[in-house]
């Protein structure tokens, strides 16, 4: 089956800058995660849709970042303006619904580097 | 908030040694734990994972165990092999129901290095 497609694979920004990554999560997946992962750190819940609602995003810089699933299927996630402490690799990741411990899926990864 | 502790962060080990991976949740609501193995430049990929009817769940050599009282899990490898070199992430699964939304939180990670 297919997986989660994220692009770009690799972004290099200026500070003061935006950028969109785009996430197609596996079909059917309800929902969706994305994950924040500062080198030589865990992945950090950055936003949560299920399908295109949002049910959890304490975690989100929403002064800066912003986030949609229009559709219920597709997402993409921005950042306006970038700063310095940006730079990470974003990972998209969707499960079925979490009614019984269902596996998630990962993407490569967008790796931003801020500039 | 809830969270999800690892210990250690690093840990080097002889080619054949065991490994040793600990983790400890705060949401009494979580009843599934999945561990992740992350090498370099790679998505994290599942690699074992236990639900909270269960102690112990074992595949080949990679082993999990979970004490859902003291609210901890561990991986545990056997003769470990320099392929095991990578990243471990847990973590801890709040499941979807009437009344909350489905939460998965994850440790740290923990770079696990095998010598030869």
């Amino acid at each position: 089956e297919a997986g989660v497609a994220q692009s770009p694979r690799y972004k290099i920004i200026e500070k003061r800058q935006s950028v969109a990554f785009w996430c197609n999560p596996i079909s059917g997946h309800a929902t969706l995660y994305w994950y924040q992962q500062i080198l030589g750190q865990g992945p950090k819940l950055l936003i949560q849709f299920q399908n295109n609602g949002v049910v959890d995003d304490s975690q989100l810089p929403k002064d800066r970042f912003s986030a949609e699933r229009l559709k219920g299927v597709d997402s993409t996630l921005k950042i306006q303006p970038a700063k310095l402490e940006d730079s990470a690799v974003y990972l998209c990741a969707s499960s079925l619904p979490q009614t019984v411990n269902t596996e998630a899926f990962f993407g490569q990864g967008t790796r931003l580097t801020v500039v | 908030g809830e969270n999800v502790e690892q210990h250690p962060s690093t840990l080097s080990v002889q080619e054949g040694d065991s490994a040793v991976i600990k983790c400890t949740y705060s949401d009494s609501a979580s009843n599934y734990f999945p561990w992740y193995k992350q090498e370099l430049g790679k998505r994290p990929q599942l690699i074992i994972d236990i639900r909270s009817n269960v102690g112990e769940k074992k595949d080949q050599r990679i082993a999990v165990t979970l004490n859902k009282t003291a609210k901890h899990f561990s991986l545990h490898i056997t003769e470990t092999q320099p392929e095991d070199s990578a990243v471990y992430f847990c973590a801890a699964l709040r499941p979807l129901t009437t009344d909350s939304w489905g939460k998965l939180q994850f440790g740290a990670g923990t770079q696990v290095v095998v010598t030869p």
